[in-house]
């Protein structure tokens, strides 16, 4: 598998439940990125991974949101307590060296919809 | 605070001419710019970037322009085909930043 590719692909869940969302980023990408998209709006930058690094979580809506990242491989963003204003596209993608101004490479993107 | 804006929210063009997408910016700090295309229930895919020593970047029927003084740039389609029909994102970043993306235009070329 060449791409950036994300589970579940859709989600339905309840007000309140807690959900995690997979990143499998391309191999030897050591940048990783999740963004969110909702509808109607653009990309919403959420959190990055670099290498080793400390993530740079400025984009995170909310303390409910947190992410995981082992090594430079999956990445795993967990929503607590979901509310509906967190139904979105939630995108990751991935990138070569030095993050940033490297091409991203975008997986197809978990459809959430919380009730 | 959006650093990277996209006014546009559609465009509608005729098969055959020229699509013309824009996007300015803010941060003065930006030295990189791209273009992303999105098809419906897929991602974002990367199209063209351009770098700030560059005021033009060509790669087939697309042409990106970058007017630094203006903080301003372009994305050029020539022939527009019903297949560029799409959500096209503008991005900008500093060096070692993350990408900054605008709201997106939706391009719609009819046959």
């Amino acid at each position: 598998g060449a791409g950036v590719s994300q589970s579940p692909s859709n989600k339905v869940t309840e007000k309140g439940k807690d959900v995690e969302l997979r990143c499998d980023p391309i191999s030897g990408h050591t940048a990783l990125y999740w963004y969110r998209q909702r509808l109607g709006q653009g990309l919403e930058f959420l959190i990055y991974f670099q290498g080793n690094s400390a993530p740079d979580k400025s984009g995170l809506p909310s303390d409910r949101f947190s992410a995981e990242r082992t090594g430079e491989s999956v990445s795993t963003l967990t929503i607590q307590r979901t509310q509906q204003e967190d139904s979105a596209v939630y995108l990751c993608a991935s990138s070569g060296t030095s993050g940033g101004g490297e091409t991203q490479y975008f997986g197809p993107g978990t459809r959430l919809l919380v009730l | 605070d959006q650093q990277v804006k996209q006014n546009s929210p559609s465009l509608s063009v005729q098969e055959g001419r020229i699509s013309i997408l824009n996007c300015d910016y803010t941060n003065s700090m930006f030295d990189y710019f791209l273009w992303y295309k999105k098809y419906p229930a897929e991602g974002p895919t990367f199209l063209i970037s351009i770098s700030s020593i560059k005021d033009k970047n060509e790669d087939g029927r697309f042409t990106v322009f970058l007017n630094k003084s203006a903080k301003h740039l372009s994305l050029h389609i020539v022939p527009s085909q019903p297949g560029d029909s799409a959500v096209y994102f503008c991005a900008a970043t500093g060096y070692g930043n993350k990408l900054v993306f605008g709201a997106g235009t939706i391009l719609r070329v009819k046959s």
